[in-house]
């Protein structure tokens, strides 16, 4: 059985360029959440999604990023124009009922120069 | 708000040790509480949970009781391994909004 799927698990890029993170949720769950990890702010919910649907983007840093999931599969993170401070290793998790168990994704590891 | 605060790392153990681990909170309403564990270059994989109080949570030779009269939440092992090395989230899942905030988790280094 297929857990959280997320790529690229690696990503470089350049300060100014656009960076998208992908993420298939496990089959079923209709909760996906997008987190970030960095060593001075520990892990943050960024966004979370119902039924593909937006329910609360309130940990969302700034309008540089935005996520959509436009079907129960896959999601997308962007950020654009990324910033040396966005690099993080950014989760993906999902679960099946708000309160239900989050299953995590492997992450990507984003690194902007 | 609700809040989660974890022990500072980190913890040096020699194998077959016994590991404490403190994790307490401050929530409203009926919390769930959760440990996961992260080994390196990993995600966040659920170790255990509790969701009342005075339930325990177990699982790898790994316990924790939900005390809802200490707020608290400690992860506990009889006997640690080297493969036991990682970090360690305590994390709380609100009731209400199924949101999860985390502790700023624990390294456990375990030497053979």
């Amino acid at each position: 059985d297929a857990g959280v799927i997320q790529s690229p698990r690696h990503e470089v890029t350049e300060m100014g360029q656009e960076v998208t993170l992908r993420c298939k949720p496990i089959s079923g769950h209709d909760y996906l959440f997008w987190y970030r990890q960095t060593m001075m702010r520990g892990l943050e919910l960024l966004i979370y999604f119902n039924n593909n649907v937006p329910i609360d983007d309130s940990g969302m840093p700034e309008d540089r990023f935005s996520a959509k999931m436009p079907n129960a599969s896959f999601s997308t993170l962007k950020i654009q124009p990324s910033e040396p401070r966005d690099s993080a290793v950014y989760f993906c998790a999902s679960s099946l009922g708000l309160v239900g168990t989050q299953y995590f994704g492997p992450g990507t590891r984003l690194l902007v120069l | 708000g609700n809040s989660v605060t974890q022990m500072e790392g980190p913890v040096t153990l020699s194998e077959e040790a016994f590991l404490t681990i403190n994790c307490t909170y401050t929530a409203t309403g009926y919390p769930s509480l959760f440990w996961y564990v992260q080994y390196p270059g990993e995600g966040l994989q659920l170790l255990l949970k509790a969701t009342k109080a005075d339930d325990k949570g177990s699982n790898k030779g790994f316990e924790a009781t939900y005390r809802k009269e200490t707020t608290s939440f400690h992860l506990e092992k009889g006997s640690v391994q080297v493969s036991d090395s990682a970090v360690y989230f305590c994390a709380l899942g609100s009731s209400n909004t199924g949101k999860l905030i985390f502790g700023q988790g624990t390294t456990l280094q375990v030497k053979p």
